[in-house]
């Protein structure tokens, strides 16, 4: 079936360290979203990546569609960055039908 | 800015009541979506309108029913408040595809208590 899994489940980092967040999904999409869910709840856009790099400040993804796999890379880490990360991927066949993958949940340590 | 607002940030009701979620957004999108998010189990939809007046099912609609009375507002309704009903809610916006859409954008949420 229709699948969206996260990678890892769980993250720690040291302030001031890189990491790289992976989505893989089992079918050909519409859209690819990444989000980042803060620890009130509130779940902000990161990145609308069906396809492609896009780079905003210290994130980057990176969605290759043929391979079905979406990267979010975050350098430079800040105690700021935790929370969960969520990829959320609306499939071609699945008409508006959003799925989210489990997330993964980050803390970074001052 | 796209902006979504929800009419609670925390809600406590009694089971057997009837509960009114509402959503509202600004930005003239066709979509709204309604999610709960519960621990181990993540955001699964519960439905989606896609115009006024129109609904979908999404994941686990039952003893849900939503609203679409008007294009900026989406009101999920639980007829019959339970105390599995007790979870975060989410609700989302974007625009129809047609005209540039897919990005979804998210309220600050409901936590929902049903005592």
């Amino acid at each position: 079936g229709i699948q969206v899994e996260q990678s890892p489940p769980d993250l720690i980092l040291q302030e001031g360290a890189n990491s790289t967040l992976r989505c893989n999904f089992s079918d050909s999409v519409n859209n690819l979203q990444w989000f980042h869910q803060n620890p009130w709840g509130q779940l902000i856009n990161l990145f609308y990546i069906p396809s492609g790099t896009k780079q905003n400040g210290r994130l980057s993804a990176t969605t290759v569609a043929t391979e079905r796999y979406s990267l979010l890379y975050i350098s430079s880490s800040q105690t700021t960055d935790s929370g969960v990360y969520f990829c959320a991927v609306e499939f071609n066949t699945g008409g508006f039908k959003t799925i989210f993958g489990a997330g993964t949940r980050l803390f970074v340590k001052a | 800015d796209v902006k979504v607002t929800q009419s609670s940030r925390y809600l406590v009701k009694r089971t057997g009541e009837k509960v009114f979620l509402e959503c509202v957004q600004d930005m003239d999108h066709e979509n709204m979506f309604w999610y709960r998010q519960d621990p181990g189990l993540g955001l699964r939809l519960i439905y989606f309108s896609y115009d006024v007046k129109m609904k979908e099912k999404g994941d686990i609609p039952e003893g849900y029913s939503v609203s679409r009375e008007k294009k900026e507002r989406f009101s999920l309704i639980l007829e019959s408040a339970s105390t599995n009903q007790t979870s975060m809610y989410l609700c989302a916006s974007s625009l129809a595809p047609g005209r540039g859409g897919y990005e979804q954008y998210f309220g600050p949420g409901t936590r929902l208590t049903v005592t």
